[in-house]
């Protein structure tokens, strides 16, 4: 299965600067298609990207997916008080779908 | 607007069973692929086991293939996952997602809210 390494673990960021996130696949994900999703605390994943760079119907256009090789980025231009949650990656380009670690956005 | 909310959830001993629903609404739900995904505080999110949106096709992650069974009643508009021979690691908050086409399985593109399945003596 491919496995997916999310880094960092955690970002301490200030509202109003710019969070990158990685997401590095074990082996090449077929499609690129990798979607990322926004968790806060006590709530269910929401999506944000899928197909690598696709942004989910209204999402703002402040959160970007970019990929090179099996390393998937995504990027949150200028942190809103509401961007601070868990971030994970997800590909689905082979069985069984895989989820990545996580990474967590603070308020720094 | 897409709903969908899962129950079922409940403290169960190892090595039985339960049965988790879904109802779902807002949406064509024979027209989408539907699955379950788990949470844990120490393993995440995990793909649990997802259905076609006809129902003729299922698929299971190797943690649960033989004692996991997914269907769906289209005329319902409901998911179900049974869950047998129950383990310890099986505990977790469970969703329902909804992916964004009837064949496959993919991203998903809408969760509820989720319901806990203890596994505990």
């Amino acid at each position: 299965e491919i496995v997916l390494t999310q880094s960092p673990g955690t970002l301490s960021l200030s509202p109003g600067e710019g969070a990158t996130l990685f997401c590095r696949a074990s082996q090449s994900v077929g499609g690129n298609y990798l979607a990322w999703y926004q968790q806060k605390t006590g709530q269910a994943p929401t999506l944000l990207i899928h197909s690598a760079s696709t942004r989910a119907t209204g999402i703002p256009d402040r959160f970007r997916g970019s990929v090179s090789g099996t390393d998937f980025i995504l990027t949150i231009s200028r942190l809103e008080p509401e961007d601070f949650a868990v971030y994970y990656c997800q590909q689905y380009g082979s069985s069984p779908w895989t989820f990545g670690q996580g990474t967590k956005v603070e308020i720094k | 607007e897409v709903h969908v909310l899962e129950s079922g959830g409940d403290l169960v001993q190892p090595g039985g069973s339960l049965r988790l629903s879904c109802a779902a609404s807002g949406f064509t739900f024979s027209s989408y692929a539907m699955s379950w995904v788990r949470q844990t505080p120490g393993k995440g999110l995990e793909w649990v086991s997802g259905v076609s949106g006809s129902g003729s096709d299922s698929f299971f992650a190797d943690s649960v293939r033989g004692r996991f069974i997914i269907s769906r009643d289209n005329s319902k508009n409901t998911l179900y996952l049974q869950m047998n021979s129950l383990r310890d690691e099986d505990t977790a908050v469970y969703y329902c997602a909804k992916g964004p086409r009837g064949t496959a399985v993919n991203y998903f593109d809408s969760w509820g809210q989720g319901t806990l399945v203890t596994v505990s003596s």
